[in-house]
């Protein structure tokens, strides 16, 4: 089983700057088995990258993915107010079919 | 627009039953293999079960196989977890999600039906 590793766990800043947020696997994974979410409080997540670097329907471009193997970045360019969320990373694989890292808080700084 | 309502959340006593509904609606149903998620209070996702397209193919997470079961109902557009033997741990929102094409990712995710288990 893959195991998702997400850093660091908060991260504090403020609107308009630039946001990078890790997310390492215990072994080697294929790009196109590797997502990203955001969840805000009280609402479901929302899919933003899918096939680590492309971005899905209606999501900003400010938001890109990008890595191979075990290291993954997902970077958000110019925080709006509404980016402040938190951050999953997503495996896909036969057993278990979806595997998520612990996820990474972004706060306003 | 896609959407996906759950339904059939409550409390339950441990070892008790609980079946969660989830009814689809905005895309093919049947062309896509769904899942269920859930989230414990404050914590992180966790994946929990999955289905494909034609319900032939099931998956099951190690802390819920033997206990829990997935179906789905493809005429009424409507998945469903039956969950037995039910556990303090098991405490959760439960969403339901839809997969992409080749349910690489899941693109479209319910609010979620929360599951209460407690004496």
């Amino acid at each position: 089983e893959v195991v998702l590793t997400q850093s660091p766990g908060t991260l504090s800043l403020s609107p308009g700057e630039r946001a990078t947020l890790s997310c390492r696997a215990s072994q080697s994974v294929s790009s196109s088995a590797l997502a990203w979410y955001q969840q805000k409080p009280g609402q479901a997540p929302r899919l933003l990258i899918y096939a680590a670097s492309s971005r899905a329907t209606g999501i900003p471009d400010r938001f890109s993915g990008s890595g191979s193997g075990t290291d993954f970045t997902l970077t958000i360019s110019r925080l709006e107010p509404e980016d402040f969320a938190v951050y999953y990373c997503q495996h896909f694989a036969n057993s278990p079919m979806y595997t998520f890292g612990q996820g990474t808080k972004l706060e306003i700084k | 627009e896609v959407q996906l309502l759950e339904s059939g959340g409550g409390l339950v006593q441990p070892g008790g039953s609980l079946r969660l509904s989830c009814a689809a609606s905005g895309f093919t149903f049947k062309n896509y293999a769904m899942s269920w998620v859930r989230q414990a209070p404050g914590k992180g996702l966790e994946w929990v079960s999955g289905i494909g397209g034609s319900g032939s193919v099931t998956y099951y997470a190690d802390s819920v196989k033997g206990r829990f079961t997935i179906s789905r109902d493809n005429s009424k557009n409507t998945l469903y977890l039956q969950m037995n033997s039910l556990r303090a741990e098991d405490r959760a929102i439960y969403h339901c999600a839809k997969g992409v094409a080749g349910a690489t990712s899941l693109d479209s995710w319910g609010q979620g039906a929360l599951v209460t288990v407690s004496s």
